[in-house]
């Protein structure tokens, strides 16, 4: 069982924009602004798209963005490309110094 | 540009030790922390320990306490894991990931990742 909850799937269309939720508790997503996600295609390492809730590192396209409120961190996926086909996880800091990990999303573009 | 490269994965009979490696380049090695992550077959990521750019700093899942150590070499830019006594559960593919930074709020983003090193533990 992993600490945060992410839904085990979610879908869209190309062109369309897309949400996955990253639910936790005051002790991680909650407490301070250091969730990151990471994207990770079939037989891939990780890649991280985002840190501290919304920021992107260099390269990474404009089309992903985060966010929180409260306990539930967000990924938008925005225009929809079939190379976002891919299972994405969030990660947050957690009190008591360990990195808490979802147990990931899997994104099907239709 | 950032490279991280892991080596050291094989086939282990349980109970035994291995110690993988961690060589990275592209950067000012000394300044960043490191992470390990893990992934089972088929299931999701599982992270494992993290530690900050001098080593004064070392965090670990309540997983793996006591029988994994990281540890770095910052003459040879590299990071180390050693498995103490491995279990046929410890299976997995082990990615080393550098961190955003060297301490504070940036050691907790793992921003660049390695390809991984199969570790298998089986009699």
């Amino acid at each position: 069982q992993s600490a945060l909850t992410q839904p085990a799937s979610v879908s869209g269309s190309p062109g369309q924009s897309i949400t996955m939720t990253c639910t936790g508790t005051n002790n991680d997503v909650g407490g301070l602004n250091i969730v990151s996600w990471c994207q990770q295609h079939p037989g891939k390492a990780p890649k991280l798209i985002l840190f501290g809730v919304s920021e992107r590192p260099s390269g990474i396209s404009y089309r992903f963005s985060g966010s929180k409120s409260g306990n539930t961190a967000s990924l938008t996926i925005s225009g929809l490309q079939p190379e976002d086909e891919a299972d994405y996880y969030c990660l947050s800091y957690s009190y008591g110094n360990i990195l808490v990990v979802g147990g990931g999303t899997k994104l099907t573009v239709l | 540009q950032v490279q991280v490269v892991e080596s050291g994965g094989g086939v282990v009979q349980p109970g035994r030790t291995l110690r993988l490696s961690c060589a990275a380049s592209g950067f000012t090695f000394r300044d960043y922390g490191f992470h390990w992550v893990r992934q089972a077959p088929g299931k999701g990521l599982e992270w494992l320990t993290l530690i900050s750019y001098n080593g004064g700093e070392k965090y670990y899942a309540d997983s793996v306490k006591g029988r994994f150590t990281i540890s770095r070499d910052n003459s040879e830019n590299t990071v180390f894991l050693q498995f103490h006594s491995l279990r046929t559960e410890d299976t997995a593919v082990y990615y080393c990931a550098r961190a955003l930074g060297g301490s504070g709020t940036y050691l907790w983003a793992p921003v660049s990742w390695g390809q991984g090193t199969l570790v298998t533990v089986s009699s």
